[in-house]
């Protein structure tokens, strides 16, 4: 009963690396979203996908790629990281009128 | 487009005071509107929401919130602060027919002995 979780929950890594971040839901909710949280800036929305194999862009979708090929996974992958990507990111799946949170990995690039 | 502005980056308040965390939005459609919570290292956790009906909302943990279409506002308070409401709050709207979210920057909230 995890609801929603997501790993590694703590993640260093190296500028130009290839990095994944996973998000899995145990509800079968029909949309789910990525977000990054850095200090100032509050939350914002990197990816969303309203289903399986649909998956559209947010305010933030520049070095970021999403695919959901199963309903309760969506990974999310930073194809060359860079310094700027430290971040927190969380993953959040839509529910009736309200949105769940996972735990967030917290991504340092070095 | 919507957006949504709090007011005070910090706030700090006495053990026992009244909190009050301010939230005005913008929507061209009928908001939702929510307030979460997020305490050190947490994800977030849904306070409470206003979607329809009465405008004066009941969350946990003794916080409640009022929408005011006219001002644009939904303000989060609670009577009587306790240290364990220490956290960062955000404010959030969503236009009815969209599931995606709009944040505020987020207020942290401090709690003095």
């Amino acid at each position: 009963d995890a609801g929603i979780t997501q790993s590694p929950r703590y993640k260093i890594t190296e500028t130009g690396r290839q990095v994944t971040l996973m998000c899995h839901q145990t509800w079968s909710h029909s949309y789910m979203f990525w977000y990054r949280q850095d200090l100032g800036h509050g939350l914002r929305l990197i990816y969303y996908s309203a289903a399986a194999d649909i998956t559209d862009k947010g305010e933030v979708p520049d070095g970021y790629v999403v695919s959901r090929s199963k309903t309760e996974n969506f990974p999310l992958t930073l194809e060359s990281a860079t310094r700027s990507q430290t971040s927190v990111y969380f993953c959040a799946t839509a529910g009736g009128h309200e949105q769940f949170f996972g735990p967030g990995t917290r991504l340092t690039v070095l | 487009a919507q957006s949504v502005t709090q007011l005070g980056s910090h706030v700090s308040v006495s053990e026992g005071a009244l909190v009050l965390l301010r939230c005005n939005y913008s929507s061209s459609v009928p908001p939702y509107l929510f307030w979460y919570v997020q305490y050190p290292n947490q994800g977030l956790q849904l306070l409470l929401k206003y979607t329809t009906g009465a405008t004066l909302v009941k969350g946990i943990n003794g916080f409640e919130a009022e929408f005011k279409k006219s001002e644009t506002s939904f303000h989060l308070t609670k009577p009587s602060a306790h240290m364990s409401d220490a956290a960062e709050y955000f404010c959030a709207v969503r236009g009815a027919g969209s599931y995606q979210l709009t944040f505020g920057k987020g207020t942290k909230l401090s709690v003095i002995p």
